[in-house]
């Protein structure tokens, strides 16, 4: 079975600070993919970053980056500069071929983030 | 718009009743995904669908829960005789390949 956890429950900042969302996960398939999902107060999921396991070089977008450790299991996310539109849950993600290419995704409780002015 | 979309938003209901659902995949995505969200948590499968062929069902979905995609097109998720524990937000995505799954914006139940 698959398993993610998002030990932050809940993280407060000042905007221009940096930010670090801790996501760890658990699976025993050697083929796997990983993802960031965001979601605004709207409710709506807006897709982030997808990593497959063979790839674990570090991403960068923007003020977005993620760091990606298979040794320690753990695909954590950073926000550099944060500002208020930041404010939101996060939500890290997993999915494994479960049969019939079923790539379900299997989600972290997430991290609500409160970026303060 | 050319997004998943869900209807209706919003839907409150009293216990007991029938409701259902729709959600309008991504033109010619033939994966099609649902999802319960309730509040705290992170979303969590339900059934999956491939074209019209439901492949997979969560123990999630009990035997009050259906879901159709007929033709392969929109899908349907009905729930009978309701409970104030099926309160929760339904998310639907579809997926054009493995992996690559956009949401809609969910539709929100409310039992009283």
């Amino acid at each position: 079975a698959q398993k993610v956890t998002q030990a932050q429950t809940e993280i407060s900042v000042v905007e221009k600070e940096d930010v670090t969302l801790d996501c760890v996960y658990e699976t025993r398939d050697t083929t796997y993919y990983l993802f960031w999902y965001k979601q605004p107060p709207s409710g709506e999921l807006v897709f982030l970053i997808r990593r497959n396991s063979f790839d674990e070089q570090n991403e960068i977008s923007g003020r977005y980056s993620w760091n990606f450790q298979k040794s320690t299991s753990s695909f954590n996310f950073t926000i550099t500069a944060s500002q208020v539109v930041d404010s939101a849950v996060y939500f890290c993600a997993l999915s494994v071929n479960s049969g019939g290419s079923n790539y379900k995704l299997t989600f972290g409780k997430g991290t609500l983030l409160t970026v303060n002015p | 718009d050319t997004g998943v979309s869900q209807n209706p938003r919003h839907k409150i209901t009293k216990r007991g009743q029938n409701v259902t659902f729709r959600c309008d995949p991504i033109s010619e995505h033939n994966r099609l995904y649902w999802y319960r969200q309730t509040l705290g948590q992170g979303p969590e499968f339900l059934t999956y669908f491939q074209n019209e062929a439901q492949l997979e069902k969560s123990r999630l979905l009990s035997d009050r829960f259906s879901a159709e995609r007929p033709k392969g097109s929109f899908s349907t998720l009905e729930i009978q005789r309701t409970e104030q524990g099926d309160s929760a937000m339904y998310l639907c995505a579809s997926s054009p390949v493995i992996n690559e799954q956009f949401f809609g914006p969910g539709t929100r139940l409310t039992v009283l």
